[in-house]
């Protein structure tokens, strides 16, 4: 299994809405990210998780809350997003907690809208 | 500040032509990767060449990397419409405890 499974696919919230967004690998990967794309531009880290320990927070506003529960999974909690947060969030993992100098393995990310 | 810059921004070709994008980049690296997105899809690992590399190969992809220079191409040989694609590279800036995109290039292979 080589995937990485991002759900839901699509997600439309209310500004004062919470919502979590999910990740999942089996591929024993010890590093997972959460990326945020606007349209036509690159990807933005957000959040670097190594063997389950926040290692990287990439000065994210605190409405946006990471967890890993166990190695295998990543959540991005959201609560009291603003329209500007709508974006493609993609979750990645990689086999170490090196990700600049390994592979990163994407998921198909989740479309956000916040209305 | 964006590590890695694109040329050109975007390009479009004929199916079966050969389509080249440039990468540069700022500061000194460990490696240097490519990297595919399909619209609105997650991105897809193409290729790392590592700093003491100069050239890599994977199937109708070539790689190159001058760090005189501080630049890398890619080149797609054959192209299909499959190929259309965005187009992005990744590098670790020295010091950096992350791995930083470029622009990307918006490649369109038309039939």
């Amino acid at each position: 299994d080589t995937e990485v499974t991002q759900t839901p696919k699509h997600l439309v919230m209310g500004m004062t809405n919470k919502k979590s967004l999910k990740c999942e690998q089996h591929m024993g990967h010890r590093a997972m990210y959460w990326y945020k794309q606007k349209a036509k531009k690159p990807p933005e880290l957000m959040f670097v998780y190594s063997y389950e320990k926040l290692s990287i927070n990439e000065s994210v506003p605190s409405r946006f809350s990471p967890e890993c529960p166990n190695s295998s999974l990543l959540n991005l909690h959201l609560h009291a997003l603003q329209p500007e947060d709508s974006a493609l969030y993609l979750c990645a993992s990689s086999r170490e907690g090196q990700g600049r100098f390994e592979k990163l393995f994407f998921g198909s990310g989740t479309q956000l809208s916040v209305l | 500040s964006q590590q890695g810059e694109e040329d050109p921004q975007a390009l479009s070709i004929q199916e079966g032509e050969n389509a080249t994008m440039n990468c540069s980049y700022k500061t000194s690296i460990n490696n240097l990767q490519w990297y595919r997105q399909n619209s609105g899809r997650g991105l897809v690992h193409l290729i790392l060449i590592r700093s003491n590399e100069r050239e890599k190969h994977s199937g109708r992809l070539r790689v190159t990397l001058d760090t005189s220079k501080k630049s890398s191409s890619l080149l797609i040989t054959a192209s299909r419409a499959a190929d259309t694609a965005s187009y992005f590279c990744a590098t670790d800036a020295q010091g950096a405890q992350k791995l930083v995109f470029g622009q990307g290039t918006r490649l369109t292979i038309n039939p």
